[in-house]
């Protein structure tokens, strides 16, 4: 069963440059490019990060995503306390034909 | 203005059935993939089902292979999910979403609000 994996929760101050990463297999983001998405509480996930790499219009540029191998990671600098939320990584996996979201991860702003 | 609008969800006994309905707007419909997307309460997001522009591919998750059923009208501009032999499992907001056109299977660049379902006795 292939599996994309986050850290449950993360943590920073405002200001300060925090990154999340996610972990996959050969079959996912090995093979296929990463998205990013953020879930506001009590809101509709919304696209961050898409091709790795890629703000959609309107994200500001402290979001940044990468990706190497079979992991990608979203880095968030200068961070603010409207950053709380939980964020996603998401790929299409070869071997499941299906979409794998992580786990996400609950980031928190001291 | 992009808008997808989900509607549909209520309180279900275990074994029963609901359809869910999400109407869009504000883009050339037949021109994208659709899917739906679920998650549980408290829990992360979990991809269902896609279907292609036109209605011709279908692709769903394990869980509910068998059981649910992703269809659209481009003629009305909207897309369904007809949810059968429900599990307490299923319990979950339903999102609507838009696959970005040309993009890669896991780039959903418009969300609904999202619909709840609700399986319980």
């Amino acid at each position: 069963q292939s599996v994309v994996t986050q850290p449950p929760s993360a943590s920073g101050t405002p200001g300060q440059r925090v990154t999340i990463s996610c972990s996959g297999s050969s079959s996912n983001i090995g093979s296929n490019t990463v998205n990013w998405y953020q879930q506001l509480p009590g809101t509709a996930p919304k696209l961050l990060i898409y091709t790795n790499n890629q703000r959609p219009s309107g994200v500001p540029d402290r979001f940044s995503g990468s990706k190497s191998g079979t992991s990608a990671s979203l880095a968030i600098s200068g961070l603010q306390s409207e950053d709380e939320a939980d964020y996603y990584c998401a790929a299409w996996d070869d071997s499941l034909n299906d979409v794998l979201f992580g786990g996400g991860t609950k980031l928190t702003v001291l | 203005e992009v808008q997808l609008v989900e509607s549909g969800g209520g309180l279900v006994q275990p074994g029963g059935s609901l359809r869910l309905s999400c109407a869009a707007s504000g883009f050339t419909f037949s021109s994208n993939w659709m899917s739906w997307v679920r998650q549980a309460p408290g829990k992360g997001l979990e991809w269902v089902a896609n279907i292609k522009e036109d209605g011709s591919t279908r692709n769903y998750v394990e869980s509910v292979k068998g059981r649910f059923t992703i269809s659209r009208d481009n003629a009305k501009n909207s897309l369904y999910l007809q949810m059968n032999s429900l599990r307490v499992e299923d319990t979950a907001v339903y999102y609507c979403a838009r696959r970005a056109h040309g993009s890669s299977w896991s780039n959903f660049d418009y969300w609904g609000q999202g619909t709840l379902v609700t399986v319980s006795s």
